[in-house]
């Protein structure tokens, strides 16, 4: 079974629009972090934010914030404003266990495109 | 800036030779990580590293083999590349006492003939 699910294989939104990539998590562990990349179509995987299994909390970073639903097992990044940018393949991931190496599982990705 | 390079960043090779791409960081983190990316299975890790000599499989590590000799140097090598290793390889460092966020070279294009 997928650890990490994401269901939208692509998703298109406005210029200055919010937009919310869905990502759904297995695990039985209390502890673990999920994350979500971003990789633009240079290449490149960036790192956006983080959100731990006992953060009470939503992160958020700048325009990026992630929708923490745990009895859900959902973990759903939302940008808000879209920009052209913004373009790009995201992926969620999951790292379980609290301690030791921390091995991150990912999902399949999402891409997202902005129009203008 | 994480200080990860990876070469070559594209290589063309023939089925059945081997290759070797090797990542460097500059940093001096303990963990390290090799992942292939493939259109439709997002990132699938292959082999890591959590110190000098010490690796250990990952979910695709049938004809990959791993070597740490030095903290900043984690080298793939693929001991006879068949066709179906053509990826993008990337790997990555991961910060200790961090969350477990990882940052990554800017990744190795292979395809093997």
């Amino acid at each position: 079974a997928q650890k990490i699910t994401q269901t939208q294989p692509g998703m298109f939104v406005q210029e200055k629009e919010a937009v919310t990539l869905d990502c759904t998590y297995d695990t039985s562990d209390q502890s673990y972090g999920l994350f979500w990349y971003k990789q633009p179509s240079s290449g490149e995987m960036i790192f956006l934010i983080y959100q731990g299994s006992y953060d009470e909390q939503n992160a958020t970073e700048g325009r990026y914030s992630l929708n923490f639903q745990k009895a859900r097992k959902s973990a759903n990044l939302v940008i808000s404003a879209s920009q052209l940018g913004d373009s790009a393949m995201y992926f969620c991931a999951m790292r379980e266990g609290g301690g030791g190496s921390y091995i991150p599982t990912f999902g399949r990705g999402t891409s997202l495109i902005v129009h203008p | 800036d994480a200080g990860i390079t990876q070469s070559p960043r594209h290589k063309v090779t023939e089925t059945g030779t081997p290759v070797t791409l090797r990542c460097h960081q500059t940093e001096n983190h303990r963990y390290m990580y090799w992942y292939r990316q493939d259109p439709g299975h997002g990132l699938r890790l292959i082999h890591y590293s959590y110190g000098v000599k010490d690796t250990d499989k990952g979910e695709v590590s049938d004809g990959y083999s791993v070597s740490r000799s030095k903290t900043e140097d984690f080298l793939l090598t693929l001991e006879s590349a068949t066709s179906s290793q053509t990826s993008v390889y990337f790997c990555a460092i991961q910060p200790s006492g961090g969350d477990g966020e990882l940052f990554f070279g800017e990744g190795s294009r292979l395809t093997v003939l």
